[in-house]
């Protein structure tokens, strides 16, 4: 079953500027994790966020989780187009390590 | 970084055949791997996870004898898609948990695009 439900679906924004994307879950979790997947590939692993963290940095990338309203953001700054991809959030409950994944995000960021 | 590999990368093959799909991990040990599913333009759907040395476990709804997990060694899983059909067209994803006591994150193969005619 899919627990993150991603908004937007799909994201058109011009290089330079910043991509907001939103994830929401509806269960406890330990962590909730951000991942990146070019069109045709796997995916690979952006950021992490404990449950007792509120926000986190990793270069052009901040995550903010708020497990009040069951919810996390990723902003990326400074979009380039290289940053074109589907961003997927995913959640792990309780001391199991499957991921479970939300619908995603396409980016697209324009020359 | 730690690398997971999978073969073959794309597969074509007829309605009835049967499909092996491997994964491997090429840099550290893997006692435990995932498998996902993948449609055009839509999320990742955890199939079964990969146990050495045992029986993979699958989610609800993933048919066992249709989708064959065996995980033969420490560095590799294979998904057997037995009697394909149409149906089972898909994009076939497979993962391992890091290494070390936080196993928290997952390095993702690289994808074998199934498609069956």
């Amino acid at each position: 079953s899919q627990q993150g439900e991603e908004d937007p679906q799909a994201l058109s924004i011009q290089e330079g500027e910043n991509a907001t994307m939103n994830c929401s879950y509806k269960t406890s979790i330990n962590n909730l994790q951000w991942y990146r997947q070019n069109s045709g590939r796997g995916l690979v692993h952006l950021i992490l966020i404990r449950s007792n963290e509120r926000e986190k940095h990793s270069g052009r990338l901040r995550v903010t989780l708020d497990t009040s309203k069951k919810s996390s953001s990723l902003l990326i700054t400074a979009s380039r187009a290289a940053d074109t991809a589907s961003y997927f959030c995913a959640t792990a409950q309780g001391g199991s390590e499957k991921l479970v994944f939300g619908k995603g995000t396409k980016l697209t960021v324009n020359p | 970084g730690a690398v997971v590999s999978q073969h073959p990368s794309w597969v074509i093959c007829k309605s009835g055949t049967s499909v092996k799909i491997e994964c491997r991990s090429l840099d550290f040990q893997a006692t435990t791997m995932f498998w996902y599913r993948q449609f055009p333009k839509q999320s990742l759907m955890l199939m079964a996870t990969s146990n050495e040395g045992s029986k993979a476990t699958y989610e609800q709804g993933v048919e066992k004898d249709k989708f064959l997990i065996n995980h033969a060694s420490l560095t590799l899983s294979t998904l057997t898609v037995t009697s394909a059909h149409p149906e089972d067209s898909s994009f076939y994803i497979c993962s391992a948990p890091t290494s070390g006591s936080a196993r928290e994150t997952q390095y993702f193969g690289p994808g074998t695009r199934l498609l069956v005619l």
